[in-house]
């Protein structure tokens, strides 16, 4: 059974940084492509970060390009996100997600097929 | 950025009734288009991939369709489970980028 469990999650303030976990199990970990994916509370869903199989390559949404960075240690089926210069329209819960193996044509483009239940971040004085 | 529009942000149905909802993109996403289920303090569900097919385990009555901007979910006969927000999303995007439209709320009539 695929479980994606995230933590790290606290209140912290404007200009500080954090850094959240998700630890993978029940499938091979290094074989997929994982992402965070923020919802703010009573809001939709935003997409902020994707890395490969290997960490070898990473993608960012605007909103957080340059603050946030995605990383992945393989040898302990890990997902991170080391999160700086927080500011309050972050606040959100940040979910985990696994890239599905439901590719297009091109081998490119996939959808996320699991998720985790998310941890919380507050950014707040 | 390609935006997703879903339509219409609350749809109240009844139990057995057909319900469907829509998803506009602001250009073409191919088929390369999701939809997923959330439910209350849950995680989202993945119901619909390729615009049309089914997610590992999804019952029949869902159905997707579509393809270029416009998207259309259908579930045939709404159960009492079914009723929660529902999010399609593209990626289609290169290099990867991947939006979720608003949501539509499905409620119980």
């Amino acid at each position: 059974e695929v479980q994606l469990v995230e933590s790290g999650g606290v209140v912290v303030q404007p200009g500080g940084s954090l850094r959240l976990s998700c630890a993978a199990s029940g499938f091979t970990f290094d074989d997929y492509t994982m992402h965070w994916v923020r919802q703010a509370p009573g809001k939709g869903l935003e997409w902020v970060s994707l890395i490969s199989w290997d960490g070898g390559s990473t993608y960012y949404a605007d909103s957080v390009k340059g603050r946030f960075t995605i990383s992945r240690d393989n040898s302990k089926n890990s997902l991170y996100l080391q999160m700086n210069s927080l500011r309050t329209e972050d606040t959100a819960l940040y979910y985990c997600a696994k890239g599905s193996n439901y590719y297009d044509s091109s081998g490119n483009h996939n959808p996320f097929d699991y998720w985790g239940q998310g941890t919380l971040v507050t950014v707040s004085s | 950025e390609i935006v997703m529009t879903q339509s219409p942000a609350t749809l109240s149905v009844s139990p057995g009734e057909r319900a469907t909802l829509s998803c506009r993109a602001s250009q073409s996403v191919s088929s390369n288009l999701a939809w997923y289920q959330q439910k209350p303090g849950q995680a989202p569900r993945l119901l619909i991939y390729g615009a049309s097919t089914r997610a590992t385990g999804i019952p029949a009555r869902f159905s997707g369709s579509g393809s270029g901007t416009e998207f259309t979910l259908t579930i045939s006969s709404l159960q009492s489970e079914d009723f929660a927000v529902y999010y399609c999303q593209q990626y289609n995007n290169w290099p990867p980028s991947y939006t979720f439209g608003q949501g539509t709320k499905l409620e119980i009539k």
